[in-house]
């Protein structure tokens, strides 16, 4: 079975204190590793898609990257602003056999000024 | 770009009422359509995959009759929760494909 595993669930970092997050996986013929940010009461916003592993891509103060079972989403110098939660998701397949996103529980993140 | 909406943000119904969620892709148009469930404090659970013009196809566990989906045009999808129930209190998210999933702001649905 499909299954995306995010650590830790939940992370207090203070202003500045650069950290990471991770995402291990475990889908049958990876297509792609997502992650999204949501805020509370919202939709999940779009962050990074990463392909293949080794692949690394850069955001403001987010940085992901992806090896063959696990992803990591590195962010330095956090601002109380990249307080949320940051979901993890792995592409498997549907019942009808399309592509789908299989999502971890996501890891929230707080960031005191 | 890759904007997706959703009406209403919130609605509060009666048990035994349906309830209509509209969910648009605004800049794009998106061949797939995908809605989720979302507990409190836990992750998006995908409940049904629709393709413009056909049938959606539903995940295991999922009733058909219940979570009416239509997929009008490569911009709209509705979900119809019918006969609704407080068991189906939930938040509602939708998104729309164009190789990446790009999501909708969510729906929160509380039935009395």
């Amino acid at each position: 079975e499909d299954q995306v595993t995010q650590s830790p669930e939940a992370l207090r970092l203070q202003e500045g204190e650069s950290s990471s997050l991770n995402c291990s996986y475990t889908v049958s013929g990876l297509r792609g590793l997502f992650w999204y940010r949501q805020d509370p009461g919202k939709g999940p916003e779009f962050l990074f898609t990463l392909y293949s592993a080794g692949e690394e891509k850069e955001k403001e103060r987010l940085k992901a990257t992806l090896t063959k079972k696990e992803s990591f989403l590195h962010i330095t110098a956090p601002k109380p602003e990249d307080s949320a939660t940051y979901l993890c998701a792995a592409t498997g397949i549907t019942q009808g056999g399309s592509e789908k996103l299989v999502f971890g529980k996501g890891t929230k993140l707080t960031v005191n000024p | 770009g890759a904007v997706v909406s959703q009406h209403p943000s919130r609605v509060i119904c009666k048990s035994g009422t349906s309830v209509k969620i509209e969910c648009r892709s605004l800049d794009f148009q998106a061949t797939t359509m995908f809605w989720y469930r979302q507990f409190p404090k836990q992750s998006l659970m995908l409940m049904a995959t629709s393709n413009e013009g056909s049938k959606a196809t539903y995940e295991q566990g999922v009733e058909k009759d219940k979570f009416l989906i239509n997929h009008a045009s490569l911009t709209l999808s509705t979900l119809t929760v019918t006969s609704a129930h407080p068991e189906d209190s939930s938040f509602y998210i939708c998104s729309a494909s164009v190789e990446t999933q790009y999501f909708g702001p969510g729906t929160r649905l509380l039935v009395l």
